[in-house]
């Protein structure tokens, strides 16, 4: 069946560092990929998202390309802040007949210290 | 536009109470959602419906009922609450289906005693 790997946490940085949070999947042709955010003490929100392979999706300075060969969707920023300390899961939907369910990973916890 | 809000958000139980957490939405979005996130799990599908009058068993159903008799609102009953419940539930809603993107409410933190 689908589904999406992505790197355990907790991952912790200092401000303005890097940062690389891997997704791999595993589906049936090449469904949309999502990025999730959850601030803390909130519900899930949409980061970015890529509808087909090659695409880039970006916001508030995050990246991810969707990579056919490699059926990855990294998530990607150069220089963090405080404020992006948060849970990101990676999402993709059921390639299969139930096709309007997200498959979740298990979420990746990051802090950002100052 | 509120988009999805949760009722209640907070809420202790003791084992064997019963209990309703109401989803409503004002996108006019045909499919609506029940998620638990419990620590190193995830998000686990509990049950969803793709339209008024329609419901499906997710991955998690067990314990678990729920009623979609308005289009905008969305129901997870617990008849009989176990402390395996005890999580935090998230309900979300969406357009359509493959590649739509979902929108979450705040969730809401159920204990059970």
């Amino acid at each position: 069946g689908d589904s999406v790997t992505q790197m355990e946490g907790p991952v912790t940085l200092s401000e303005e560092a890097c940062l690389t949070i891997n997704c791999t999947y595993t589906a049936t042709g090449y469904p949309s990929l999502f990025w999730y955010v959850q601030y803390p003490g909130e519900g899930l929100q949409l980061l970015l998202k890529a509808t087909k392979a090659d695409d880039k999706g970006s916001n508030k300075g995050f990246e991810a390309t969707y990579r056919k060969e490699t059926t990855s969707f990294h998530l990607e920023k150069g220089s963090v802040q405080v404020s992006d300390s948060a849970v990101y899961f990676c999402a993709l939907p059921d390639s299969g007949g139930s096709n309007y369910k997200l498959t979740f990973g298990k979420g990746t916890l990051l802090t950002v210290n100052p | 536009n509120a988009g999805v809000t949760q009722t209640p958000k907070f809420r202790v139980l003791k084992t064997g109470q019963s209990m309703t957490l109401l989803c409503a939405q004002d996108m006019n979005h045909e499919y609506m959602y029940w998620y638990r996130q419990d620590p190193g799990m995830g998000l686990r599908l509990i049950h969803y419906s793709v339209g008024e009058g329609t419901t499906a068993k997710g991955e998690v159903p067990d314990g678990y009922n729920v009623s979609r008799l308005k289009k905008q609102n969305f129901l997870l009953g617990l008849e009989s609450a176990a402390p395996s419940q005890t999580s935090v539930y998230f309900c979300a809603s969406s357009a359509s289906g493959r590649g739509y993107t979902q929108y979450f409410g705040p969730g809401t933190r159920l204990t059970v005693l």
